[in-house]
C-alpha cells in the first residue's frame, strides 16, 4: 500500500529553527509537495521537490532524497504566524496526490 | 472572483437528504479535484476530473458523484447523505498540462454535518 508518515505534532520556540520530517512509500514518484494549513482554512502550497537536494524559498526550505523516500521541511526564524499544520504529499505514478495526515506545529513565545 | 470558490461555507443536513456542493474556479485549470478531510487522516481524494467532460474515481468515491460540464465548475453531489459523510470538503484545481508541476490550489472548503 501507499503510505506517508510525518509526526503528529511538534513544538518550537519563536525565533528558532524546526525541521519536519516526512517519509513515504508510494507506487511511483512524480514529485513531493509541502502545504501549510492554518486551523479552519484551506491548504496553501509551500514547496515542490522532484529532484534530490534542497530547495530554498525565504525562511522555508525543503529537502528530498528519493533513494531514502525521505523529505523534510525546514522553517527558520520561526514566527507565531507559522503555527499551523504542515502537510506532506507525494504524487504517485498515476499523478494522484497521496497525503500525509499532517504535522501540527505549535510555536511558543 | 479570483481562484477557487466553494458554496456553501457550511451546512447541516438530515440523513437521507440530497446535497450538492458547488465549486468554481477562474484560473482556467484543466484538472479539478474533490477531497474530504477528517481529523487525524490525510486528505482523501473522492473524485477528480482531468479535463471538461471527463471524471474519475479517487480513493473514497462511494456515495458521491460529480460532473464536469465545463472548465470552471465541478459540483459534488451526495445522493443520500449518511452521518459518515460528515467532514470538511475541499475542492482543488491544477494546471496539469505538459511541463507543469501539477500544483493543486484549494478552495476555502465546505464544512458538512450530517445528522
Amino acid at each position: 500500500g501507499q503510505n506517508i508518515d510525518q509526526p503528529t505534532e511538534m513544538t518550537a520556540t519563536e525565533g528558532a529553527i524546526v525541521q519536519i520530517n516526512c517519509t513515504y512509500q508510494t507506487s511511483g514518484f512524480n514529485g513531493l509537495f509541502w502545504y501549510q494549513q492554518h486551523a479552519g482554512e484551506a491548504p496553501t502550497f509551500l514547496s515542490y521537490n522532484v529532484l534530490d537536494g534542497l530547495e530554498e524559498k525565504g525562511r522555508f526550505s525543503s529537502f528530498l532524497s528519493r533513494s531514502k523516500g525521505y523529505s523534510y521541511l525546514l522553517l527558520k526564524e520561526l514566527q507565531m504566524k507559522d503555527s499551523a499544520s504542515y502537510l506532506c504529499a507525494v504524487m504517485d505514478s498515476n499523478y494522484q496526490l497521496i497525503w500525509g495526515a499532517g504535522t501540527k506545529l505549535i510555536i511558543k513565545p | 472572483i479570483a481562484g477557487i470558490t466553494q458554496a456553501p461555507t457550511s451546512q447541516i443536513l438530515a440523513a437521507g437528504r440530497r446535497m450538492t456542493l458547488r465549486c468554481t474556479q477562474d484560473m482556467r485549470h484543466n484538472a479539478m479535484y474533490w477531497y474530504r478531510q477528517d481529523l487525524g487522516l490525510g486528505l482523501r481524494l473522492i473524485h477528480y476530473s482531468n479535463t471538461a467532460g471527463t471524471t474519475g474515481k479517487g480513493e473514497v468515491p462511494d456515495g458521491y458523484s460529480v460532473s464536469r460540464a465545463n472548465t470552471d465548475d465541478f459540483p459534488l453531489t451526495l445522493a443520500s447523505a449518511v452521518p459518515s459523510q460528515t467532514s470538511v470538503y475541499f475542492c482543488a484545481s491544477s494546471d496539469s498540462t505538459s511541463g507543469g508541476t501539477d500544483t493543486q490550489y484549494f478552495g476555502p472548503g465546505t464544512r458538512l454535518t450530517v445528522l
